[in-house]
């Protein structure tokens, strides 16, 4: 089955530690997405990337990081610089083609918590 | 990046039609309407998405206001399942140009819809 896997479903994070989240898609998509999702709220982007080894800030990119180094994932880091890490994660992926838009396929989600 | 008003609530009762309201006062002229739902701890899912024209598909009914400010989205008959939070989103479409923005989408806080047996 074609998709996208986020894994762990639930993550904890100790005070100064970093963790790295993971995102693997089979969809053959080039562009994918963190978005992170506060409770009773909607999604902010955090990063995106439009193809391998090139990504792009988003919103709320301050204390994240991410690398692109294959197509069909786009890992996480949230790093300690990131004081409020408690949140739900969602990683999405589309096609991307030059001036059309693309639908975006999202994954499960992780959600992290600090301990 | 257009900012995008819904409800922050509605109910329904099944079988009957549900018309959920968005406000996109700023969208400009290549900036798509996309609509996505999301259920409780999932992932949101495409629903539905247009630029001017009224659009249809399975699962619902887009409708555009001819000034494109704002839009509508139409189950035409709900059901138990249709149960969710709805995100009205806008999309930069149209020329990429280098634009870092390009394909971004930007969620609101959404309506959530709760049906009534």
């Amino acid at each position: 089955d074609g998709g996208i896997t986020q894994s762990p479903k639930y993550l904890f994070r100790k005070e100064g530690q970093n963790v790295t989240l993971s995102c693997e898609q089979n969809l053959n998509h080039d562009a994918m997405y963190w978005y992170r999702q506060d409770p009773g709220q909607g999604l902010r982007l955090i990063y995106y990337s439009q193809i391998v080894n090139d990504f792009q800030k988003g919103d709320i990119a301050e204390g994240y990081s991410v690398s692109r180094e294959k197509k069909e994932s786009f890992p996480l880091t949230v790093t300690s610089a990131q004081k409020n890490p408690t949140a739900f994660y969602l990683c999405a992926s589309s096609p991307w083609t030059s001036g059309a838009l693309e639908t975006q396929y999202f994954g499960p989600g992780t959600r992290l918590l600090v301990l | 990046d257009a900012k995008t008003t819904q409800p922050n609530s509605m109910e329904s009762n099944e079988e009957e039609p549900v018309h959920l309201p968005c406000n996109h006062s700023t969208i400009s002229g290549t900036d798509y309407i996309h609509w996505y739902r999301q259920l409780p701890s999932q992932g949101p899912e495409y629903v539905i998405h247009g630029l001017t024209s009224n659009v249809n598909n399975r699962m619902a009914s887009l409708a555009i206001a001819e000034d494109r400010k704002s839009s509508t989205l139409i189950l035409h008959r709900a059901t138990l399942r249709d149960a969710a939070v709805y995100y009205c989103t806008s999309q930069r479409g149209g020329d990429n140009a280098g634009g870092t923005s390009y394909g971004k989408l930007t969620f609101g806080q959404g309506t959530i819809l709760t049906v009534h047996p």
